[in-house]
């Protein structure tokens, strides 16, 4: 049974800090791994996606890498702003079921 | 494109009532999602549909929870009766497939049950 967690649970930075929010899974068959942004009371949006032939995807000040092998994904966020403040959620997709999520990273970016 | 329409947003009932929760996905996604998100955690798979058949409803508490998708589109999620453990936000996910599919989600249904 695949198994996510992420690591830290909560996180609080000054801003204009870089940081790195840490996700590990079980299986190593995955299909691809997505890292999601949620704000309180809201869905989730799609920051990235990485499909299993990669090693990372970049969109803006965000980079997201893939070790299949050792089971590990990072989000890593260049000179955070207040307005990156949410939870971030990491979750597999191993091709047979629906995505299995990680408890999620709460990241609070003081101004 | 649309994206993934939920209703209602918020709902409150006490508990042994029951409440249903409705999920339009994006068109031609043949792949819709249920999931219950408690507080503090990530989101958990209730059921999956691919059109209109279900593909994995292990976690669905099937003395209480039920759903349906009429047609291959629109969906429902029925709690009856609700317990106290059930408030939890229900979101509601589509895909084209699985596997090395992106995956949309609404903006879920936040149940409280007091």
């Amino acid at each position: 049974k695949q198994e996510v967690t992420q690591i830290p649970a909560a996180l609080s930075v000054p801003e204009g800090e870089n940081l790195v929010l840490n996700c590990s899974f079980t299986d190593s068959a995955i299909y691809n791994l997505q890292w999601f942004r949620q704000d309180p009371g809201k869905g989730l949006t799609s920051l990235l996606l990485i499909q299993s032939s990669q090693r990372e995807q970049t969109s803006g000040r965000l980079n997201a890498s893939l070790d299949k092998s050792s089971g590990r994904s990072t989000l890593y966020i260049a000179a955070s702003q207040p307005g990156d403040s949410a939870t971030y959620l990491c979750a597999v997709d191993t091709g047979r079921r629906a995505l299995t999520f990680g408890s999620g990273t709460r990241l609070q970016v003081q101004p | 494109e649309a994206g993934v329409a939920q209703s209602p947003r918020y709902k409150i009932i006490e508990k042994r009532q029951s409440v249903a929760f409705w999920c339009n996905p994006i068109s031609g996604h043949a792949t819709l999602y249920w999931y219950q998100q408690i507080l503090g955690q990530g989101p958990k798979l209730l059921i999956q549909f691919q059109n209109n058949g279900v593909v994995d409803d292990s976690q669905l508490p099937k003395d209480r929870f039920s759903a349906e998708r009429l047609k291959g589109v629109d969906s429902t999620l029925k709690i009856q009766p609700a317990k106290l453990e059930d408030s939890a936000v229900y979101l509601c996910a589509s895909s084209l497939g699985s596997g090395n599919s992106g995956y949309t989600f609404g903006s879920g249904t936040r149940l409280t049950v007091v």
